[in-house]
Parts: structure tokens; sequence; C-alpha cells
């Protein structure tokens, strides 16, 4: 496609409940994140996958939070029994060569 | 390790006046710099970056930020606002400029822009 696609845009998730957010990479990029940028603040860095490889997950902030991306190209970000502190917007980015490509964010409300 | 901070989250100038948005970092390597623009309810968008070229970086729609190793800032600036230039901004560092560096950001310059 042309840019960064993810799906949902939103949503609203009840406390307990597990969520499945979906990136769409630009055709070809090697690299892929995951974001999570909470309201008024800046993005902050969950995990990082080449190709198909998750080399950094160093971000993730518990182990309710897991990241795949198993052929290599879409990438789905799930969250395990949210909690309210999980409502943010994920953003997910890809790039090629120094440039990331952000995708319009999943804004997930955790009620 | 990484830090940006960008002083001021609210920056408020008139139609024509001059646009600065300021950014410090924190880095223990050479740093590769950006400034990202935000519109409401949309991704990040690349206005410009440094990479070890020259220090005075030229970005889309007429802003521009300068390196000063010294002082280790990256301040973004253009000329004259626009209301289209109403949103908010953010400056970022990475260690590398691979397509596998992460991105530390600061929290954000909201900008208005006064008729």
């Amino acid at each position: 496609g042309a840019g960064v696609s993810q799906s949902p845009r939103y949503k609203v998730a009840k406390r307990g409940q597990d969520v499945a957010l979906r990136c769409d990479p630009i055709s070809g990029h090697v690299s892929l994140f995951w974001y999570q940028q909470a309201l008024g603040q800046g993005p902050e860095f969950l995990t990082y996958f080449q190709n198909e490889a998750q080399l950094d997950k160093s971000g993730l902030p518990s182990d309710r939070f897991f990241a795949e991306r198993p052929e290599g190209s879409v990438s789905t970000l799930k969250i395990q029994r949210t909690q309210q502190e999980d409502s943010a917007v994920y953003l997910c980015a890809s790039s090629r060569w120094s440039e990331a490509f952000f995708g319009q964010g999943t804004r997930l409300t955790v009620v | 390790a990484q830090s940006v901070t960008q002083l001021g989250s609210h920056v408020s100038v008139s139609e024509g006046a001059l646009v600065l948005l300021r950014c410090n970092y924190s880095s223990s390597v050479p740093p590769y710099l950006f400034w990202y623009v935000q519109y409401p309810n949309q991704g990040l968008q690349l206005l410009l970056k440094y990479t070890s070229a020259a220090t005075l970086v030229k970005g889309i729609n007429g802003f521009e930020a300068e390196f000063k190793k010294s002082e280790t800032s990256f301040h973004l600036t253009k000329p004259s606002a626009h209301m289209s230039d109403a949103a908010e901004y953010f400056c970022a560092v990475s260690e590398g400029e691979t397509s596998g560096s992460r991105l530390t950001f600061g929290e954000g310059t909201q900008l208005t822009v006064n008729p």
C-alpha cells in the first residue's frame, strides 16, 4: 500500500479483555516498530522487528504485551487482560533506510 | 542512554511571526536527530533530520533546524508561521541512521497559530 496501515483506528475494551492491534507496513520495509503514546506524551518504544525476527522487546511494559510478525510483513500487537493504564495510542512504524514512516495509530481506551 | 527535552509544552505565535521550538538532547554517541509533526488523529510525519552532514538542515513546509553540538541543541524554526502549522511537534534522537534504529522522543510541543 501507499503507507503504513493500522487497524482498528479505535478500540474500546473492558478491563480484563484481550485485544489485538494490527499493522500493515509499507511493502518491502524490513524494519517494523511499535510505540505507545499516552495522552499528552511523546511516543515510547515498545518493540522492534527485523523481518520476522523480534530483535528488541525491551520496551514492552509487562508480560501481558506480546507482538509478532510471523511472515515478516504484517505485525500484531496483543495485549492480554487489559488494564486502564494500557489506554493510549499505539503507533506502528516501518522503515527501509533511515526514515521511519508512521501509521495513524490505534487509540485504545480501556473502561 | 539517550534523552530529549523539549522546552515549552505549548507555544503560541501570531500568523506571520517567527516559530521557534526548542529541543535539547543527551546522547553518549554522535546523535541522529529528527523533528516530526503530528496533526490531530494522525500519525507522525517527518519534517527533517540531522545525520552528521550539514549542521543546518532544511525540511518540508519551510521549516529548518540547526544542530549545535556545544549546546546539545536542535531547535526548529520557521520564519513565518501559517495557520496550517498548528499541530504538535516532536523532537527525537536515535543512535544510528539505519532502519533498525529506535527513536527516543521528547514530550512534544503544541503549536498554536493565532490569526
